[in-house]
């Protein structure tokens, strides 16, 4: 168990909808990383939180935002879903800054659009 | 350019020997970590080993070793006495503490998946 969690594990929804994906990094770590798995693209960063802030964007579309909480939770929101948009979504967190220590991964939100 | 390549898509390998899974990676930074996961069928990412640009010896956890060459930024996994179980996707990762843009989180390679023949 990392000690990250994320919910929902599995979500199933139609193309045009909206949903959110909640993570809730291991305690006390201050920085929270969302990623994209999917087929053709592989493992791609999406954003990145520390201790609320935005701290840095990947390959995030506009339909997609994201958002840290003061309790530090994050939340992922993807709007006007398309087919594409079917993934595997990871949420990470890491107590570090600076240093190039270990990524805690949450069990992933597989999420289909039908 | 790619910053994490693993040159080998897949890999069939007979229960029992070792197996060795190429990374080679590209950074400028002095400063970097190095890190495999396993991700089996299941999804969920496993963390197998780290090795970090500074350390002077190859990291090794239980049956896994890092290859670490830093002068030909390679970053080999071997498995040794491989197991049925250890079927799964191979993902090398990097992450640099001086990286631009402001993140400082891990960039994958595309994986290995890795099947175990008995």
């Amino acid at each position: 168990d990392s000690g990250v969690t994320q919910t929902p594990k599995h979500l199933i929804t139609a193309t045009g909808q909206r949903v959110t994906l909640r993570c809730s990094p291991r305690s006390g770590d201050l920085s929270v990383y969302w990623y994209q798995q999917s087929l053709d693209q592989g493992l791609q960063f999406l954003i990145q939180y520390y201790n609320g802030e935005e701290r840095a964007k990947g390959n995030i579309l506009e339909r997609f935002s994201a958002q840290q909480f003061p309790d530090l939770h994050s939340e992922l929101n993807l709007s006007s879903l398309e087919l594409g948009d079917s993934a595997l979504y990871f949420c990470a967190s890491s107590g570090d800054r600076g240093r190039a220590g270990e990524l805690f991964f949450g069990e992933g939100s597989r999420l289909t659009v039908l | 350019a790619q910053k994490i390549t693993q040159t080998q898509p897949g890999m069939f390998v007979q229960e029992k020997e070792a197996v060795t899974l190429d990374c080679t990676y590209d950074t400028s930074d002095p400063s970097y970590g190095l890190f495999w996961y396993k991700q089996p069928s299941s999804g969920e990412m496993i963390f197998l080993i780290y090795q970090g640009s500074y350390d002077q010896q190859n990291a090794t956890e239980g049956r896994y070793s890092l290859n670490f060459q830093k002068a030909r930024k390679s970053a080999n996994l071997v498995i040794s006495a491989s197991q049925l179980g250890d079927s799964a996707m191979y993902f090398c990762a990097m992450r640099e503490v001086h990286s631009g843009g402001g993140a400082d989180g891990l960039t994958f390679g595309k994986g290995t998946h890795l099947i175990i023949q008995p």
